[in-house]
């Protein structure tokens, strides 16, 4: 069975930093780009970052660019997303997802998802 | 990287069909076929129903389909069900390895 499981959100003061981790299991990690999306409180979801398989290649929307950094251990199957420079607008829900691949073919789509780990950010 | 437009609200009655619109630009929803749709209850995380515009991940009911006509991307819900009540997303790939998504629409089964 798959599962993420996300883990490091809490309350931060604006400026701040905070590492957010995704444990994967139940399928092979190394073989799949995995993804951030958030959803701050009562809104829609809003994407993040994404990550190859072997982290060659990396992408953040314009919102977080230059302040959040993907990253991932494939011997760990973990997933990271270390947040700089905080602020009240990052405070979210912030979910991990696994791309959507049938065969070696790969989508611009999420079959997994975590239940997600709360960034608040206020001072 | 601007949000794709989605009506903020859908409703309709068990049984009835009920299409929920997606629209971006040729940068986005137009320019690839790359469009998907996510369901999520409330406090649930999102599920993943429709990708590459039309085709369903398995074990997602025949009863959500996908479309596209330029710039805008559908999705359909026939035969609707008390279940159904839900948000809806749109995603789409928006060009130089980003991803953009809908505001949501909050459908409701009266």
């Amino acid at each position: 069975e798959v599962q993420l499981v996300e883990s490091g959100g809490g309350l931060v003061q604006p400026g701040r930093s905070l590492r957010l981790s995704c444990a994967a299991s139940g399928f092979s990690f190394d073989d799949f780009a995995m993804h951030w999306v958030r959803q701050a409180p009562g809104k829609g979801l809003e994407w993040v970052s994404g990550i190859s398989w072997n982290s060659d290649n990396r992408a953040y929307a314009d919102a977080i660019k230059g302040r959040f950094t993907i990253s991932r251990d494939n011997a760990k199957n973990s997933l990271y997303l270390q947040m700089n420079s905080l602020r009240a607008e990052d405070t979210a829900l912030y979910y991990c997802g696994k791309e959507h691949c049938t065969g070696t073919h790969c989508h611009v789509a999420l079959d997994y998802w975590g239940q997600g780990t709360l960034v608040t950010v206020s001072s | 990287q601007s949000a794709l437009t989605q009506p903020p609200s859908a409703s309709g009655s068990p049984g009835q069909s009920v299409t929920i619109s997606c629209t971006g630009t040729s940068s986005d929803v137009g320019g690839y076929n790359s469009v998907s749709w996510y369901q999520q209850h409330p406090g649930k995380a999102p599920q993943l129903l429709i990708y590459e515009v039309t085709k369903r991940p398995s074990g997602v009911p025949d009863r959500f389909s996908g479309s596209k006509s330029g710039n805008t991307a559908s999705l359909t819900v026939s035969g609707l069900q008390a279940e159904d009540e839900a948000a809806y997303y749109c995603s789409s790939y928006g060009g130089r390895n980003n991803w953009v998504f809908g505001g949501g629409t909050e459908l409701t089964v009266l």
